[in-house]
């Protein structure tokens, strides 16, 4: 079955500064989809980026960039510029089979002024 | 452009009464819709999709049981809580096909 790993619990960053959030994954599919969503406090889950499997660039939106290792199964997101605004959990997602979506366990995000 | 609602917004009710939780999709047609179930700083248990009208497809045994009655309403019902049906119920759908998941806004259920 496939999984979704969140290794970082919670992580901080200061107000302009880079963070990177780690996401591994295990599938035996050939084709899927991997998504990093994320939901502040409304707990409104928003989509933050996408990658299809079969792409070998990084998908890039604004200030969210991902680092996509297909081989290594692993699927991180990069913030640049952290904005207060950013503060939130963060969830990697990859899909399974025809339906169905496997959600990670999620990473906080503090952003400090 | 597409939207999704779910109501109620909130909702407490006691142990062993009914639960009927609803979720509508607009300005697309025949989605896919998934319930979910997150607990408190949790990640999303998926517990029901349907890929068309009357399709139902149950991923964790429990006594909630989903209903599709229309090809944009689904439905997550009840017919007695329990204490840990307790948690925020989000509705999602996506358009067939495997792309991205679109979100309501959620319902907390507490009960009590």
């Amino acid at each position: 079955a496939q999984t979704v790993t969140q290794s970082q619990p919670e992580m901080s960053v200061q107000e302009a500064e880079t963070v990177t959030l780690s996401c591994t994954y295990d599938t035996s599919e050939s084709d899927y989809y991997l998504f990093w969503y994320k939901q502040p406090p409304s707990r409104q889950m928003i989509l933050v980026i996408r990658q299809e499997a079969y792409k070998q660039q990084n998908a890039t939106e604004n200030r969210f960039s991902v680092n996509f290792q297909k081989a290594a199964k692993s699927f991180s997101l990069k913030i640049s510029d952290s904005q207060l605004g950013d503060a939130a959990m963060y969830f990697c997602v990859t899909t399974s089979g025809t339906y169905k979506y496997i959600f990670g366990t999620g990473t906080r995000l503090k952003v400090l002024a | 452009s597409q939207t999704i609602h779910q109501w109620p917004a909130t909702l407490v009710q006691p142990v062993g009464s009914p639960l009927s939780l609803e979720c509508t999709v607009e300005g697309t047609s025949n989605p896919n819709l998934y319930w979910y179930r997150q607990a408190a700083g949790r990640g999303l248990q998926l517990l029901f999709y349907s890929v068309g009208i009357g399709q139902i497809s149950s991923e964790v045994p429990q006594n909630l049981s989903a209903s599709r009655p229309q090809d944009r309403q689904f439905i997550l019902s009840s017919k007695k809580l329990l204490l840990s049906d307790s948690g925020f119920y989000l509705c999602a759908w996506t358009t067939q096909g495997m792309n991205e998941q679109f979100f309501g806004p959620g319902t907390r259920l507490t009960v009590l």
